[in-house]
């Protein structure tokens, strides 16, 4: 079992630069969140797919930001032309939705720093 | 709208009992989960409630009431490496994601 993987671990950018992260869940999980986390806050919501369709996207979410999960096993989340605020950990979980409450599982994060 | 409340930060020594409480407010439930976080690292899984009483599982235990908008997670034998931040999330209703309290840090003692 190889668990939720995400990468590059950690990405240092300058502003206005483009940047693509990529999550490649626990292989039979139709389920993927993206969380976007700072230092002493907890995690919170951007979006999640159930397989390739993406179900839903939080407002913090802004045109800048975009998601994709083209063949329902891995993911990539894009921020363009990035700004200071973007520096965060983005997070990305896992789930095999059935009926009833699923339990997510957490990959190791990115941690972004733009300069 | 959503909110969910935890003590910043708690202290306690190794050996001990602690117990972090989380209320919530949502429009809408689907069961409360604890996750720890050591610093640096991503979120784990500690315990799952959606129905009302105590689940237990080993060192430790979630606690929930529904009526109340409240949990605590009940940590027992405490050791050094239970230093951690320790995270409360309401599941919604609707769409299935994670609403997560700004966590609690814990520091335990020698």
């Amino acid at each position: 079992d190889t668990g939720v993987s995400q990468d590059p671990r950690h990405k240092i950018t300058k502003r206005g630069q483009n940047v693509t992260f990529r999550c490649d869940p626990i292989s039979e999980h139709n389920r993927l969140y993206w969380y976007r986390q700072t230092l002493g806050q907890g995690p919170e919501f951007l979006t999640y797919f159930q397989n390739e369709a993406q179900l839903e996207k939080s407002r913090l979410l802004s045109d800048r930001f975009s998601a994709e999960r083209p063949k329902g096993s891995f993911s990539t989340l894009e921020i363009q032309r990035t700004e200071q605020g973007d520096s965060a950990m983005y997070l990305c979980a896992s789930s095999f939705f059935r009926t009833g409450p699923d339990e997510q599982y957490f990959g190791p994060g990115t941690r972004l720093t733009v300069t | 709208g959503q909110n969910i409340d935890q003590p910043t930060e708690m202290t306690a020594t190794e050996g001990a009992i602690v117990q972090i409480n989380c209320t919530y407010q949502t429009s809408g439930f689907n069961g409360l989960f604890w996750y720890q976080q050591h610093a640096g690292e991503a979120p784990t899984f500690l315990s799952y409630n959606v129905l009302d009483g105590l689940e237990e599982k080993g060192r430790f235990s979630s606690f929930l009431s529904r009526s109340k908008g409240y949990s605590y997670l009940l940590l027992k034998e405490l050791q050094m490496k239970d230093s951690a931040s320790y995270l409360c999330a309401v599941r919604d209703v609707n769409t299935d994601k994670l609403i997560f309290g700004t966590g609690t840090r814990l520091q335990v003692f020698p």
